[in-house]
């Protein structure tokens, strides 16, 4: 079962933030979400994750809404090197056999 | 910055040869997991560990066995290569931080078996 939806790709113009959505309607009240990217031939980078309320850290922001069905990852001002499949995961807390990585979205950032 | 460090990015072996990747996380992190990424399949793991000496076997074990005599170190082990092994492989370790933990990855190992 697909945990997450997410639109399989989008481009960005650089310098300009890229928004990318997620839906995860079914998540339960134990289960975080999860971002990260993967730049082609490279492992799974980490990039942020929340519970419920919005997340900054000096990659990019989360922004859950209220429902926490549906979650947007936003990278203020995208670079070239931002291009990359960015993944949604949903996952309970501490349990280690859970990181479902789905299709993702292919992001590529336009010069 | 965390770093999880894996001994080759490319690998070629023949069918039968005894594989042995490695994998060394600096973060002192309990927890450390190998995975297989395949275009279609996604990411699958093969087995993590929760310490020293301890291993769980993850959701595709089968044709493989791992090794961990060392908190920073774990080791993944075909013991005789197969075509259907060829894969990237990827190793991750983990921190707890307070209710949950997140994985790091290494840069991936892409096997290819002849």
């Amino acid at each position: 079962d697909a945990k997450t939806t997410q639109p399989p790709s989008m481009d960005c113009a650089e310098g300009r933030a890229a928004n990318l959505p997620c839906n995860h309607s079914t998540i339960s009240g134990n289960e975080y979400v999860y971002w990260y990217r993967q730049i082609h031939s490279q492992g799974p980078q980490y990039i942020i994750h929340g519970l419920k309320n919005n997340e900054t850290n000096e990659m990019a922001s989360l922004i859950i809404t209220e429902d926490r069905k549906s979650s947007t990852l936003i990278l203020p001002h995208a670079t070239l090197r931002d291009t990359a499949v960015y993944y949604c995961i949903v996952r309970v807390a501490l349990v280690n056999n859970d990181m479902r990585f789905g299709a993702g979205t292919r992001l590529t950032v336009k010069p | 910055d965390v770093k999880v460090t894996q001994s080759s990015r490319y690998l070629v072996k023949r069918t039968g040869e005894k594989v042995f990747l490695e994998c060394v996380q600096d973060m002192d992190h309990e927890n450390m997991f190998w995975y297989r990424q395949d275009p279609g399949l996604g990411l699958r793991l093969i087995y993590f560990s929760y310490d020293v000496k301890m291993k769980e076997k993850g959701d595709i074990p089968e044709g493989y066995s791992v090794s961990r005599e060392k908190k920073e170190r774990f080791s993944l082990i075909l013991e005789s290569a197969s075509t259907n092994q060829t894969s990237m492989y990827l190793c991750a370790s983990s921190l707890k931080q307070g209710t949950t933990d997140t994985q790091y990855f290494g840069p991936g190992t892409r096997l290819t078996v002849l």
